[in-house]
């Protein structure tokens, strides 16, 4: 079936600690998202990626780091320096059809991230 | 700058309630998409509908319709004779320019037996 994978669910990071969240797709889509979502929050753009070897900040990158060396695969960093990573992390995949403004986005199930 | 403004933050229905979730947004392009998602307790977005700034027919799917009204600028989403299968929050979100998704706060719907 394709669709979107997320690892781990459930993920426990010690403070200090950097931690990588996983996102793969088999859609064939070019591009890829990361949001997080805090409670009573909408999403919140962390990085997006519309071609390999690309990726761009979105609102609140400060604290993460990605990379995009397959076309499939687009994994997440937590790193020490986010202040308040405690927080539902989503991934999600497009379509980029040139000529086309946006096409939907499809997300995986998410990663809940909790700081001890 | 894009804004979505979802100012019912819990709406609580009786199961076959119709209900309405209200959707406000803001942009300075011309061209733009307007979506709804829905995330039901498990957590993933599941999308339910797209629509451009060009088309602006209502849609109907099921129990589900949209009323898209440029004049206001709203993309309001309707569940006619709502169940508990429906109790999820629902985020309306939009794209203008070549930007990406700006999402609402979202409105949580519980729909009670």
């Amino acid at each position: 079936d394709g669709g979107i994978t997320q690892s781990p669910k459930y993920l426990f990071r010690k403070e200090g600690q950097n931690v990588t969240l996983s996102c793969e797709q088999n859609l064939n889509h070019d591009a890829m998202y990361w949001y997080r979502q805090d409670p009573g929050q909408g999403l919140r753009l962390i990085y997006y990626s519309q071609i390999v070897n690309d990726f761009q900040k979105g609102d609140i990158a400060e604290g993460y780091s990605v990379s995009r060396e397959k076309k499939e695969s687009f994994p997440l960093t937590v790193t020490s320096a986010q202040k308040n990573p405690t927080a539902f992390y989503l991934c999600a995949s497009s379509l980029q059809n040139p000529g086309q403004v946006y096409n939907e986005q499809f997300f995986g199930p998410g990663t809940r991230l909790t700081v001890l | 700058a894009q804004k979505v403004t979802q100012a019912q933050t819990e709406i609580s229905v009786v199961e076959k309630e119709d209900v309405t979730l209200d959707c406000v947004y803001e942009t300075r392009d011309t061209t733009y998409y307007l979506f709804w998602y829905k995330q039901p307790p498990s957590g993933e977005l599941v999308f339910l509908i797209r629509r451009n700034s060009f088309d602006e027919q209502n849609e109907i799917s099921g129990r589900y319709s949209w009323n898209f009204q440029k004049s206001t600028s709203s993309f309001n989403f309707t569940i006619t004779a709502s169940q508990v299968v429906d109790s999820a929050v629902y985020f309306c979100a939009l794209s203008s320019g070549y930007s990406t998704l700006t999402f609402g706060k979202g409105t949580m719907l519980l729909v009670s037996p």
